[in-house]
């Protein structure tokens, strides 16, 4: 068990829909991502926060929009998505400093409509 | 430029036989971290093994272990001993501590192994 944890599993939704991600991390790390699988891409980051605090925004459209109520949980809300934003979104956590290894979460398949 | 190249998209190897993986990277830092991450068919990346710039020895985790060649830039994947359950995508990443990606994890596309019984 990697300690972090993502719901739903799996999500469809309409183009005009409104939808959240959910992470939450039982590390007790200080930092947590918002990565982007698409299907023969790399992974791609989207929003990194440290200590609650957003620190990137890799160019992500608005529909996108990330929440950090605190250093346990992230959201990822969803509106008026494309297609083309279907993919496999994953949550990671790290603690800042030293290795700063990341540990993912399983995931969430999104299929947008 | 590609930060992270993995060469290989897909590996077979046959059970109980070891398999490398190729990472080559890209960095004029002097002090970067790379990682090798498991993607299995469910979606979750699980991390293997870390190695760290300044490391003197390469790093190993049970079976995992690091060929790290920092002359040459090259941070290969040695998988010993594979078992069926080690199927599955495997990606190389890098850290680096001053350069363009401000200390965040940067992918390779990666390499999808599949072990034959």
């Amino acid at each position: 068990e990697t300690g972090v944890t993502q719901t739903p599993r799996h999500l469809v939704m309409g183009m005009t829909n409104k939808k959240s991600l959910k992470c939450e991390q039982h590390l007790g790390h200080n930092a947590m991502y918002w990565y982007k699988q698409s299907a023969k891409k790399p992974l791609e980051l989207m929003f990194v926060y440290n200590f609650k605090e957003q620190t990137e925004n890799n160019s992500v459209p608005s529909r996108f929009s990330p929440e950090c109520p605190n250093s346990s949980h992230l959201f990822l809300h969803l509106h008026t998505l494309q297609p083309e934003d279907s993919a496999l979104y994953l949550c990671a956590s790290s603690q800042v400093g030293g290795e700063e290894t990341q540990y993912f979460g399983p995931g969430t398949r999104l299929l947008v409509l | 430029a590609q930060k992270i190249t993995q060469t290989q998209p897909g590996m077979f190897v046959q059970e109980k036989e070891a398999v490398t993986l190729d990472c080559t990277y890209d960095t004029s830092d002097q002090s970067y971290g790379l990682f090798w991450y498991k993607q299995p068919s469910s979606g979750e990346m699980i991390f293997l093994i870390y190695q760290g710039s300044y490391d003197e020895q390469n790093a190993t985790e049970g079976r995992y272990s690091l060929n790290f060649q920092k002359a040459r830039k090259s941070a290969n994947l040695v998988i010993s001993a594979s078992q069926l359950g080690d199927s599955a995508m495997y990606f190389c990443a890098m850290r680096e501590s001053y350069g363009g990606s401000q200390g965040n994890l940067i992918f390779g596309k990666g390499t999808k192994l599949s072990v034959k019984p």
